[in-house]
């Protein structure tokens, strides 16, 4: 199975505030790459496919990028809505397999 | 507009069956993968399998693989997640999600709460 390591497991930030969160592949999955945020009470939502490309009707202050093993989740200006639990999956290959989460809370 | 809805929250003794529903609607339901997504309390999410309704192949992560039953029926676009016999630790929510470009996953049902306890 392909393990996919996230970090951090938490991040306080403040509104306005860039936001990097990544995850990392045990092993070769091209850009396979999948991001979600997923809100209290809520099914998570696509926000990045193909490591970098936004889902429709995802603001553009999401970005995805990276390729193989090592990829990074920005948020580049933190609004009061994105405070969430965001998750990568691996969507190259069964069983597909998701990070352990990065929760970003407000500062 | 594509849509997955599923059937609601249950709450079960353990020991007892249990099949749970995702219902499509706004696509072609043989033509689309349907997967499985365990959340247990407060923890994070877990694939568990998933089905091509066209010709019922199914795929199980090897964790679940034996654990669960994934099937379908294609006349009424309805997929569905079986338990022969639960147990407390089956206590989470259950998502359906359908395959967006490659196995990434969007849209999502809204989730079945399956609460087991005696």
């Amino acid at each position: 199975d392909i393990q996919m390591t996230q970090s951090p497991s938490s991040v306080s930030a403040s509104v306005g505030d860039r936001v990097t969160i990544t995850c990392r592949a045990s092993q070769v999955i091209s850009s396979w790459l999948a991001w979600y945020q997923q809100k209290p009470g809520k099914a998570p939502k696509l926000l990045i496919y193909g490591a970098s490309s936004l889902q429709s009707g995802v603001p553009s202050r999401f970005s995805g990028s990276g390729s193989g093993t090592d990829f990074t989740l920005t948020i580049s200006s933190l609004q009061p809505e994105d405070f969430a639990t965001y998750y990568c999956q691996q969507a190259n290959s069964f069983p597909l397999t998701f990070g352990g989460g990065t929760k970003v809370e407000i500062k | 507009e594509v849509q997955l809805v599923q059937s609601g929250a249950e709450v079960k003794k353990p020991g007892e069956s249990l099949k749970i529903s995702c219902k499509g609607s706004g696509y072609s339901f043989t033509r689309y993968w349907i997967g499985w997504v365990r959340q247990m309390p407060g923890k994070g999410l877990e694939w568990m399998g998933i089905i091509y309704p066209g010709d019922s192949d199914t795929r199980y992560s090897p964790s679940f693989q034996g654990q669960v039953t994934i099937s379908a029926d294609k006349s009424i676009s309805t997929a569905y997640l079986q338990w022969s016999s639960l147990k407390a630790s089956d206590t989470a929510i259950y998502y359906c999600a359908r395959p967006a470009v490659q196995w990434e996953f969007d849209p999502w049902g809204q989730g079945t709460l399956v609460t087991v306890s005696s």
